[in-house]
């Protein structure tokens, strides 16, 4: 089974620059994740799907971030403009849970790690 | 304020010794919690799941604890190999959609 494929690995740009990250979750995964992770820190939730729909952006940046998951598969994170703080890797993630059932294991993918100078 | 607590410091044992990693959480009723593995420069990858009525759960060489009176995790690798060095997550799932993870712990095992 393949896994969860992100694009691209890393990335440097400058301050208030634009930048987008892609993921391919594992088919047939309803759910998709995005998390930000700082180094020495754990994953933070940006935001969830569930197919093409959001089920949790509460710790998205709104002013900057966007996401989208176009027909409910493949997605896209975007920043715009870029600050120094959002340094981080970048991990999309996607599981098998479907409404009202007990959540499932996340697979991961390798992250993209954003440098931002 | 709510939070999850894993140990900060590495935790460096040696070949053949179990390691025991803590996870204390405050202000959470988790439905169920997760242990995953993240190595440097990869994603993390899912080990095990215990829920909240559960108080032990098993896989090969790895064990959890559930302890929701102490609003505690214990996870323990038995014959702890140099290949288990990693850092090590632990997550809440608080129930809907909402999933929250621990900073996680550094371990080393040296041969």
């Amino acid at each position: 089974e393949a896994g969860v494929a992100q694009s691209p690995r890393y990335k440097i740009i400058e301050k208030r620059q634009s930048v987008a990250f892609w993921c391919n979750p594992i088919s047939g995964h309803a759910t998709l994740y995005w998390y930000q992770q700082i180094l020495g820190q754990g994953p933070k939730l940006l935001i969830q799907f569930q197919n093409n729909g959001v089920v949790d952006d509460s710790q998205l940046p709104k002013d900057r971030f966007s996401a989208e998951r176009l027909k409910g598969v493949d997605s896209t994170l975007k920043i715009q403009p870029a600050k120094l703080e959002d340094s981080a890797v970048y991990l999309c993630a996607s599981s098998n849970i479907g409404t009202g059932l007990m959540n499932t294991e996340a697979f991961f993918g390798q992250g993209t790690r954003l440098t931002v100078v | 304020s709510q939070k999850i607590e894993q140990n900060s410091e590495a935790l460096n044992i040696q070949e053949g010794k179990t390691a025991t990693l803590t996870c204390n959480y405050t202000n959470y009723s988790p439905a169920y919690l997760q242990w995953y593995r993240q190595d440097p420069g990869r994603g993390p990858v899912f080990l095990l799941l215990i829920r909240e009525n559960e108080k032990e759960k098993r896989k090969e060489r790895l064990k959890v604890t559930f302890d929701t009176t102490l609003k505690q995790s214990l996870f323990h690798i038995t014959a702890s190999q140099p290949a288990d060095s990693a850092t090590y997550l632990c997550a809440l799932h608080l129930g809907g959609f909402k999933t929250i993870f621990g900073a996680g712990t550094r371990l080393f095992v040296k041969a």
